[in-house]
């Protein structure tokens, strides 16, 4: 079993419509939290932290569920400029530094 | 605003050969990493640096060695390059200790032949 899973998708939505992923962790004692986003053939950039009280960044709202090992993130009002893959990033137990990514969920969203 | 610069973009090698790709940044950033990105599976981590002069393995690291003698600098090196190692390569550099915020160069793309 991988550490972090994702739905690899992809998801095809219009513009406009709300997209939701999940993704689950192994590590019950993982402390950090990320959802990374990367464009075809470009480098993951970080678009935000997930925090256990959940938060939200304009459209983008990430929650976290330490009981069932799962983190989610939510897109409203789809733009054409969302389709890219989300990566999943967890911390790993033994270090800090060591980050785990999930292989990513990828988004297509169409006129 | 270079952030974290890559080079090259592209290379090709053969069987056996060896390379360096070079990974520089200019953020002052104390942590440096090197992962490779396969489709299908993800970042992997190859190595990593905590400061320079000191160094650690990452969860795939046979087959390359890395060095940080500045700050700035976290070359990776490919001593006997395989089909395997064939790949896009991220540098990322951190200054957030723990938080996990990394910036990524662009990536070089490497075929081994």
């Amino acid at each position: 079993r991988k550490e972090v899973e994702q739905d690899p998708g992809p998801f095809n939505v219009p513009e406009g419509a709300t997209v939701a992923f999940n993704c689950t962790y192994s590590n019950s004692a993982s402390q950090s939290f990320f959802w990374y986003r990367q464009d075809c053939r470009k480098e993951p950039k970080l678009l935000m932290s997930v925090y256990s009280s959940g938060n939200e960044d304009g459209r983008f709202t990430a929650q976290l569920n330490r009981a069932s090992q799962y983190i989610s993130l939510l897109i409203r009002d789809s733009k054409l400029s969302d389709s890219a893959t989300y990566l999943c990033v967890v911390n790993r137990v033994d270090s800090s530094y060591k980050l785990i990514f999930g292989s990513g969920t990828r988004l297509l969203v169409r006129p | 605003n270079a952030g974290v610069t890559q080079t090259p973009k592209f290379q090709v090698l053969k069987t056996g050969q060896s390379m360096t790709l070079q990974c520089a940044q200019d953020m002052n950033h104390e942590y440096m990493s090197w992962y490779r990105q396969d489709p299908g599976m993800g970042l992997r981590l190859i190595h990593y640096s905590v400061g320079a002069g000191i160094t650690d393995q990452g969860e795939v690291p046979n087959g390359y060695n890395v060095s940080r003698s500045t700050t700035e600098d976290f070359p990776l090196r490919l001593l006997s390059a395989a089909p395997s190692q064939t790949s896009v390569y991220f540098c990322a550099s951190s200054g957030d200790r723990g938080l996990g915020i990394q910036y990524f160069g662009a990536g070089t793309r490497l075929s081994v032949l």
